[in-house]
Order: C-alpha cells, then sequence, then structure tokens
C-alpha cells in the first residue's frame, strides 16, 4: 500500500543553518506531495506542495522538489530561523480518493 | 485562515462513556475529515464525509461513528470511550482543489 516514510527526529540546528528533512514515498499512482507545519499547539498548516513530477514547491524560504526517481520529497530551507520550530509532517494525497496519508513527524528545534 | 472550529477543545471522561465531539466550518467546503494524532503515527484517518449524509471509513474506524446532517458540522462519537482513544482530535476540511486540507485547532481527548 502507499506509505510516507521520514526521517526521524528530533532534529536540532543553530539558528542561519542549512536544513534538510528527508522523506520518501510509496505510491502505486501518481500523487500530490504536500509538506504540512505544526507549531506548539496548534493545527496542521499547509507549507508547500507539488501536483507531479519535477515540480518544485516553494514558501516562507522552504522547497521540496517532487522526484519520481527517488521517490522522494525532501524539505530544504537555506537559513533557518527560530520560528521555525515546530513539526513538520510530509503526506501523499490521489485527487481521486480526497485522502492524504501522513508520515510520522519530524520535530524541529532551532537554538538562538 | 479557513473558519473551523472544534468543541470542546479539551476534554477528560471516563472509560465506557459516550463523548461527541464537534466540528463547525463557515467556508462551505464538501469534504470534511476526522483525524486522530499520535506520538509515532503521524496523523491517521478515522472518517472522512464527501457531503451531507455521505461518509466512509479510514484506516482507524473501529469504535468511532460520524454523522453529517448540515454542509457546515461533522460530529465524531465514541461510542464507549476506551483509554486507547486517549489522543488528539483534528478535523480538516477540504479546499477549493480538493487537496489542500486545512486544519482545525484540535481536542485533547483524556480517557480515565
Amino acid at each position: 500500500g502507499d506509505s510516507v516514510t521520514q526521517m526521524e527526529g528530533p532534529v536540532t540546528l543553530s539558528e542561519e543553518a542549512f536544513l534538510t528533512i528527508n522523506c520518501t514515498y510509496t505510491a502505486t499512482g501518481y500523487p500530490s506531495l504536500f509538506w504540512y507545519v505544526q507549531y506548539p499547539g496548534e493545527g496542521l498548516q499547509l507549507l508547500l506542495k507539488a501536483t507531479k513530477a519535477d515540480d518544485k514547491g516553494s514558501n516562507k524560504g522552504f522547497e521540496a522538489t517532487y522526484r519520481k526517481e527517488t521517490t522522494s520529497f525532501h524539505l530544504e530551507k537555506g537559513s533557518v530561523q527560530v520560528s521555525d520550530s515546530a513539526v513538520y509532517f510530509c503526506a501523499l494525497m490521489y485527487s481521486s480518493a480526497s485522502k492524504i496519508i501522513f508520515g510520522s513527524g519530524t520535530r524541529l528545534s532551532i537554538r538562538p | 485562515d479557513a473558519g473551523i472550529t472544534q468543541s470542546p477543545r479539551h476534554k477528560v471522561t471516563e472509560t465506557g462513556t459516550p463523548v461527541t465531539l464537534r466540528c463547525h466550518q463557515t467556508e462551505n467546503h464538501r469534504y470534511m475529515y476526522w483525524y486522530r494524532q499520535d506520538p509515532g503515527h503521524g496523523l491517521r484517518l478515522i472518517h472522512y464525509s464527501y457531503g451531507v449524509k455521505d461518509t466512509d471509513k479510514g484506516e482507524v474506524s473501529d469504535g468511532y461513528s460520524v454523522s453529517r446532517s448540515k454542509t457546515e458540522d461533522f460530529l465524531l462519537t465514541l461510542e464507549s470511550a476506551t483509554s486507547s482513544q486517549t489522543s488528539v482530535y483534528f478535523c480538516a476540511i477540504s479546499g477549493g482543489d480538493q487537496e489542500t486540507q486545512y486544519f482545525g485547532p484540535g481536542t485533547r481527548l483524556l480517557v480515565l
């Protein structure tokens, strides 16, 4: 079946460091891919998405490229800030099913 | 922000009692979802709805039922609460493209 695997956290970085959070997926079809972010005490918010192979999603300095050949959708940011501390979820979804499969989440902590 | 509210936000109950959680939206979106969030599991889909009186099961539906009598309201009922249902419950609605989901603030449920 379909699944999403994320790197385990927590990930701790210093401010202005480069961030990569790995995400790989297993899919029987051609899903859309998402990154959601959850700040403490809140629900999830869409961070970025890509709907087909080679698409790049970007938002707030974060980027991820839909790589079909490596079945990956790694999240990157060139210079993290303390305010980026949160839990990040990778997810896949088929438009016909209208349901999302989430990874287990990666907690990110940024030190000043 | 999408107009989604959940009630109650916190609840403590005893094993064997019925519990109903409410999700209310003001966006007139067709799709609504209930997820539970547990450490190490990410979010798992309990039930979803694709219209008034139209619902379907997710991957962890045992012990839960749902109802949707109006577009704006989606109710989740734990028929006889168990300690394994202690969790944080999130409601979500689909955006206009039927892929992006918008999440409510969550309900923290403790079953003693």
